[in-house]
């Protein structure tokens, strides 16, 4: 059954560098999307993205976050200067249309 | 999207049926209600959805009352797998961006 990967599982890094989380979201799926999770705390969304730009985004999606597709199979997070308020774990998730979404297993963030 | 209220928590028996209420009285005539589960900060984890009609799938069945104002998922015979946070959201069939608004859910926990 197809699945949303998602690379690194761990990231650890210092705060002030950058970060790049990556997904391979459903090969035939045409929607992507970033949320995050701080521990213990709710499922946020961050940004959507169809037809190679960006649908939608919450508050939280500020300057020093961006979103790329830079081949037909990945789906990348990028967050240029990290805060320690960026920790959290970060799920891609994708979808054919505007349904259901599938998420991947998610990329735990560290900054210290 | 509508508001749904979901219990804080509840525990069911292995090998019983959970049942997972969750109001959302203010839905509108094009919005599906959505559920999902989270396993131990795992990524959310897609189970069924429906519009007005009742639905089954594999996983569970979904039970929306007639005026649409609740629903009730059923995990017809829990294991100690079905732990988890499930989430109840509801979202319009028309969104142009997808986007999830997950609540804090219901923790169930099967017991022995």
């Amino acid at each position: 059954e197809p699945e949303v990967t998602q690379t690194p599982s761990h990231q650890v890094t210092q705060m002030g560098q950058e970060v790049i989380l990556r997904c391979v979201p459903i090969s035939n799926h045409l929607y992507f999307y970033w949320y995050r999770q701080i521990l213990g705390q709710k499922v946020e969304f961050l940004v959507s993205f169809y037809n190679n730009e960006i649908s939608e985004k919450s508050e939280i999606f500020d300057d020093q976050f961006s979103v790329e597709r830079p081949d037909g199979s990945n789906f990348t997070l990028k967050i240029r200067s990290t805060k320690l308020e960026d920790s959290a774990m970060y799920f891609c998730a994708s979808s054919e249309l505007v349904g259901t979404q599938y998420f991947g297993p998610g990329t735990r963030l560290l900054v210290l | 999207d509508a508001k749904t209220t979901q219990p804080t928590s509840m525990d069911c028996a292995e090998g019983r049926a959970a049942n997972l209420p969750c109001n959302h009285s203010t839905i509108s005539g094009n919005e599906y209600v959505y559920w999902y589960r989270q396993i131990h900060s795992q990524g959310p984890q897609y189970i069924i959805h429906g519009l007005k009609n009742n639905e089954t799938n594999e996983m569970a069945s979904l039970i929306i009352t007639e005026d649409r104002k609740s629903s009730t998922l059923i995990l017809p015979h829990a294991t100690l797998r079905d732990t988890a946070v499930y989430y109840c959201i509801v979202r319009a069939r028309s969104s142009n961006t997808g986007k999830l608004i997950f609540g804090q859910g219901t923790t169930l926990q099967v017991k022995p």
